[in-house]
């Protein structure tokens, strides 16, 4: 089945404990992207990847980090997480860029204290 | 900056009413459009895209929107909804100068009451 698996699904940490989320996708796609969604504003984009070794920032990517190592992963990683940054996290892919149809993961609550 | 406007906040509608949900971008010359819908505690999933050609495009459940180049707007449209339309709408914008940056609007939460 295609699909686009985030991990965990929740996550409660304390301030400056570092990290990640993981977001992989089984079909094949080049361009995967991490959003995040808060009541009122919707998603925002943070950090996006046209391929392997290609990223490049969002609207809102100030306290994290991605990398493209392997084309079927594209992990989120939080360095010194805070209160701030609670939120609905979104990873996504597509198949050619932000003008294809994207393809959602489940999402990953994260609540920071 | 470019940016996507959806007017509504919440929309709440009895079943078997008439749907129309605004959607106005800025200028930026060539767009793809889409409509994402997001059901309660589901992740968001495509209901349709406008990229080219003619300007009503159809999308999944009888959704359509329509394509309005001169007034920079792409409105979702049903002609009668069900309870099961009880959701969150965004719009996107994708321009044609950036490949990677996907621009939504804020969202609109409909409530259809049965």
């Amino acid at each position: 089945e295609a699909q686009v698996t985030q991990n965990p699904r929740y996550l409660i940490t304390v301030t400056g404990k570092k990290l990640t989320v993981t977001c992989s996708q089984n079909m094949n796609h080049e361009y995967m992207s991490w959003y995040r969604q808060d009541p009122g504003l919707g998603l925002r984009q943070i950090y996006y990847s046209m391929n392997v070794e290609v990223t490049d920032k969002g609207d809102v990517p100030e306290g994290y980090k991605v990398s493209r190592k392997e084309k079927r992963n594209f992990p989120l990683i939080l360095e010194s997480p805070s209160p701030n940054q609670t939120s609905l996290y979104f990873c996504a892919s597509s198949q050619q860029g932000a003008r294809s149809p994207l393809h959602f993961g489940n999402g990953t609550r994260l609540t920071v204290t | 900056a470019q940016s996507v406007s959806q007017h509504n906040h919440h929309v709440i509608l009895s079943e078997a009413a008439s749907l129309e949900l605004g959607c106005n971008y800025s200028y930026g010359g060539t767009v793809n459009l889409f409509w994402y819908v997001q059901y309660p505690g589901q992740h968001l999933q495509l209901l349709l895209k406008y990229f080219s050609g003619d300007p009503l495009v159809k999308g999944i459940k009888g959704f359509e929107a329509e394509f309005i180049k001169s007034k920079f707007s792409f409105n979702l449209r049903k002609p009668s909804v069900q309870w099961s339309d009880t959701a969150e709408y965004f719009c996107a914008v994708a321009y044609g100068g950036s490949q990677g940056n996907l621009i939504f609007g804020k969202g609109t939460k409909l409530s259809v009451k049965p």
